[in-house]
């Protein structure tokens, strides 16, 4: 139980276009998802958290004109990266709570962005 | 603010060698601690997980001990396998729905 899935696996795009990347909980409802981003050897750096029929919550210098975060269901929740540039190449990583009283986070596979 | 703090790797061990690696935590009040594994080219797997003090989680031959006295959440394993080769992330979380904080990742690569 508890699985999370992304699509795409990896994508790449041209300069100035926008990609959306989905996020998924296949067996749980998650109120709650969390957007990351992770650079090569580093760790994961949160984007932004995304509640259910609400705005996502953005931390500090992330900017929400470009990183677009849309949790329309229980089950669903997609970033979408506006306008790309090179240096928004990364692995994104979302993740979700099953449950309101959970404290455990699931993790999806990733999607390896490249801008080109 | 909380932080965690695990030690940098990279950790390069011989088959069936005994594992550690260390996490200190500070927070404000009694989190929730865990260990996370990646894969290379994946996304985090919970490890294991512990909710309060002195509480042992364990999973796959992986220990680690909650340590409210030392703030620690240690992670151990006896004898590793190469296929344990991974990046080991420890994380705390304060409260139930709330957004984990991340050591910055140990890389461990088993030798045959």
């Amino acid at each position: 139980g508890a699985v999370v899935s992304q699509h795409p696996s990896w994508v790449i795009c041209k300069s100035g276009t926008s990609v959306k990347i989905e996020c998924r909980s296949l067996d749980f409802q998650a109120t709650t998802m969390f957007w990351y981003r992770q650079f090569p050897k580093q760790s994961l750096m949160l984007m932004a958290t995304s509640n259910e029929g609400s705005k996502a919550t953005y931390e500090q210098g992330v900017e929400k004109d470009k990183f677009l975060i849309n949790h329309a269901s229980l089950t669903l929740s997609t970033l979408t990266v506006t306008s790309a540039h090179p240096e928004d190449s990364s692995f994104y990583i979302c993740s979700a709570i099953p449950g309101q009283g959970a404290y455990e986070q699931y993790f999806g596979p990733g999607t390896r962005l490249t801008v080109t | 603010g909380d932080s965690v703090t695990q030690m940098e790797g990279p950790v390069t061990l011989s088959e069936e060698a005994f594992l550690t690696i260390n996490c200190t935590y500070t927070a404000t009040g009694y989190p929730s601690l865990f260990w996370y594994v990646q894969y290379p080219g994946e996304g985090l797997q919970l490890l294991l997980k512990a909710t309060k003090a002195d509480d042992k989680g364990s999973n796959k031959g992986f220990e680690a001990t909650y340590r409210k006295e030392t703030t620690s959440f240690h992670l151990e394993k006896g004898s590793v396998q190469v296929s344990d080769s991974a990046v080991y992330f420890c994380a705390s979380n304060k409260a139930a729905g709330n957004k984990l904080t991340f050591g910055g990742g140990t890389r461990v690569l088993v030798k045959p």
